[in-house]
């Protein structure tokens, strides 16, 4: 079973730091271009930023709110996203989803073609004092 | 960054009835345009990608259609469990964004 299973949120305090993961399973991991999205309460998707696969560089895109304070990362050995969330602000405060189109990644394609297909049940950062 | 624009923002509308949902696109996105819904409490569900191919599983009420700048979801006939919000999402360039959404209401 395609499977997306995050972890690691909370109640942290403005200014503070925090780190999710994202465990995957059931698809070729190591291929896949991996997405965090969010969303505050009440609010709409918000696309926080994403990692292409290693075979593509491994590097890197962000949204401009979240620029130079998210540091995403991936261990494709423990088939793992990461987002590192420093500088944390109240603005922040939302579910922390991570997505990926695993067909894509399944016929080893870049840039993924087909939407995000997969997706985790998410993670609840609260920024508060 | 490409901005995404979705109307009406809200929608109400009756069992059986045709529903239209538009997107724009601050620019063109060709093709790569995607279509969610989302229902309280629950992660957001893929129905159409590349502008307008239908999911597997995805029930074939539903279609999208438009390229460029310029799109639409449709849902021909809408059934009980259609009452969700749903988004568009542009897949074209580094920046990825969403629409703001669009709440389909019971009416």
């Amino acid at each position: 079973e395609v499977q997306l299973v995050e972890s690691g949120g909370g109640l942290v305090k403005p200014g503070g730091s925090l780190r999710l993961s994202c465990a995957a399973s059931g698809f070729t991991f190591n291929y896949a271009w991996m997405n965090w999205v969010r969303q505050a309460p009440g609010k709409g998707l918000e696309w926080v930023g994403r990692i292409r696969s290693n075979t593509d560089g491994g590097t890197t895109d962000y949204a401009a709110p979240v620029k130079g304070r998210f540091t995403i990362s991936r261990d494709d050995s423990k088939n793992t996203l990461y987002v590192q969330m420093n500088s944390l602000k109240t603005e922040d405060t939302a579910v922390y989803y991570c997505t990926t189109d695993s067909r894509s990644a399944a016929a080893g394609l870049s840039p993924p073609l087909y939407g995000m297909n997969v997706w985790g049940q998410g993670t609840t950062v609260t920024v508060s004092s | 960054d490409i901005q995404m624009t979705q109307s009406p923002s809200t929608l109400s509308a009756s069992v059986g009835d045709r529903v239209t949902i538009t997107c724009r696109a601050s620019q063109s996105v060709s093709s790569w345009l995607a279509w969610y819904q989302q229902k309280p409490g629950k992660a957001p569900k893929l129905l159409i990608y590349k502008a307008s191919s239908l999911e597997s599983g995805v029930p074939s009420r539903f279609s999208g259609s438009g390229s460029g700048t310029e799109f639409t979801l449709t849902i021909s006939s809408l059934q009980p469990d259609d009452f969700a919000t749903y988004y568009c999402q542009q897949y074209d360039t580094y920046s990825q964004a969403f629409g703001q959404g669009t709440k389909v209401e019971i009416k």
